[in-house]
């Protein structure tokens, strides 16, 4: 059984910095074609494409987002790290983590609000 | 990056009606698109890649067509569970990007 679960701090002030951690289950980081994504959604709005790291360490970011992120992998210990500078009151949301097989987003985390406020 | 335009943006419908909903993309994705399902309060859920596979375990009534500039989705005879938010997803090319939604309420 395949499992994401995200944590990480529900809050944070505006231009700290949000580290968020996906720890997953039921399938390794080493195999070839598959990959671990962030997907976040602001409260009643649409889905945005974060970061996302491959099994061979390809990573991609948004573009507009990119000067504040860094994705990393940990394969032995199943989990995925996300880090985003200077956060500001427009990210918050909810910060989902996938497994990516095949370049589609098959498995989700259930998710992690994040509000930012001072 | 390719933008993805939603229609209808919401659909009021009955159960047992015939759905459609429209993905225009700004720029070819081939057939390089996803359609999800998202639940208040849930993740979303894969119900179509490759723009017409169906995601396994995802009932026959949902379907996807089309490539290229325009990609559809069809819920063949709506049902109670089906009332939810529905996006669209390319990953032709990077940033992958989705659609605004199309919301299914009841009529």
């Amino acid at each position: 059984q395949i499992t994401l679960k995200e944590s990480g701090p529900t809050l944070v002030k505006p231009t700290q910095t949000l580290t968020l951690t996906c720890t997953f289950s039921g399938f390794s980081l080493t195999t070839n074609g598959l990959g671990v994504g962030w997907i976040r959604q602001p409260p009643e709005k649409a889905l945005e494409w974060v970061a996302l790291v491959y099994w061979d360490d390809d990573k991609r970011y948004s573009p507009s987002l990119r000067s504040r992120l860094t994705i990393t992998k940990d394969a032995s210990k199943n989990q995925v790290v996300l880090t985003m500078t200077n956060m500001g009151p427009v990210d918050t949301g909810t910060y989902h983590c996938v497994l990516l097989f095949r370049g589609v987003a098959r498995h989700w985390g259930q998710g992690t609000l994040v509000s930012v406020s001072s | 990056d390719i933008q993805l335009t939603q229609s209808p943006s919401t659909l009021s419908a009955a159960v047992g009606d015939r759905v459609t909903i429209t993905c225009r993309a700004s720029q070819s994705v081939g057939f390089w698109l996803a359609w999800f399902q998202q639940k208040p309060g849930k993740a979303p859920k894969l119900l179509i890649y490759k723009g017409s596979s169906l995601e396994s375990g995802v009932p026959s009534r949902f379907s996807g067509s089309g490539s290229g500039s325009e990609l559809i989705l069809t819920i063949s005879s709506l049902q109670p569970d089906d009332f939810a938010t529905y996006y669209c997803q390319q990953y032709n090319s990077f940033p992958w990007t989705f659609g605004q939604g199309t919301k299914v309420e009841m009529k």
